[in-house]
């Protein structure tokens, strides 16, 4: 079957701009998670959705970054007046129900940023 | 308390050889162990996992060694071959939960 899908695959935007990166999980997966992975960072948890619960934030690094999940289907990620050090490739990733016990997490190929 | 300590940072081994990575961890919490491998330009891609009750799990060339007393688990690669060169990610988490992510070994298999 399909799998993680992320939309765009490159993106290159000014300083200062805002951007929205979009990610579609595998079909059944009820949770969705949102990872970051740069040079110096290797690869940080950002945000986690779980069915109707409230989402986990505590790894967004700012309160420029959001991220909301319509349908509890697809994602979006927002970053608003992108800086330099927000460039990094940005990774989605889907899991089976919490309830399952099925905790494998499967990544799609993620979003380049790069902030110039 | 939440990290994952992976290592060597990189690793040379010759075809056909072990390839052995190792990480440790210190939140006793954790009840699963995923390891990743990414190729270039490519999302991670889960390999093999395993849950602290048991030792040892292994599919194909593939081995995860796990010692919860020591809070250490360990990925072997049996006859390794050059398409098995690319980086290697343990990670950690309490369930489903956010996994945390060791830094990452980059494997070289020397043909």
């Amino acid at each position: 079957g399909a799998g993680v899908s992320q939309s765009p695959s490159n993106k290159v935007t000014e300083k200062g701009k805002d951007v929205e990166l979009r990610c579609d999980p595998i079909s059944g997966h009820t949770a969705l998670y949102w990872y970051r992975q740069s040079l110096g960072q290797g690869l940080e948890f950002l945000i986690y959705f779980q069915g109707n619960s409230a989402p986990d934030k505590s790894g967004l690094p700012s309160d420029r970054f959001s991220a909301e999940r319509t349908g509890g289907s697809v994602s979006t990620l927002t970053i608003q007046r992108t800086q330099q050090e927000d460039s990094a490739v940005y990774l989605c990733a889907s899991s089976l129900d919490f309830g399952t016990g099925v905790y494998e997490q499967y990544f799609g190929p993620g979003t380049r940023l790069t902030v110039t | 308390q939440q990290q994952v300590k992976q290592s060597p940072q990189s690793l040379i081994v010759q075809k056909g050889g072990i390839s052995i990575i190792n990480c440790a961890y210190e939140n006793t919490a954790f009840d699963y162990f995923p390891w990743y491998q990414q190729f270039p330009g490519k999302g991670p891609a889960l390999l093999i996992a395993i849950r602290p009750d048991v030792s040892e799990k292994k599919e194909g060339r593939f081995t995860i060694s796990f010692n919860k007393s020591a809070k250490q688990f360990s990925l072997h690669i049996m006859d390794s071959q050059p398409g098995d060169s690319a980086t290697y990610f343990c990670a950690a988490s309490w369930g489903a939960q956010k996994l945390v992510f060791g830094q990452g070994t980059r494997l070289t298999i020397n043909p």
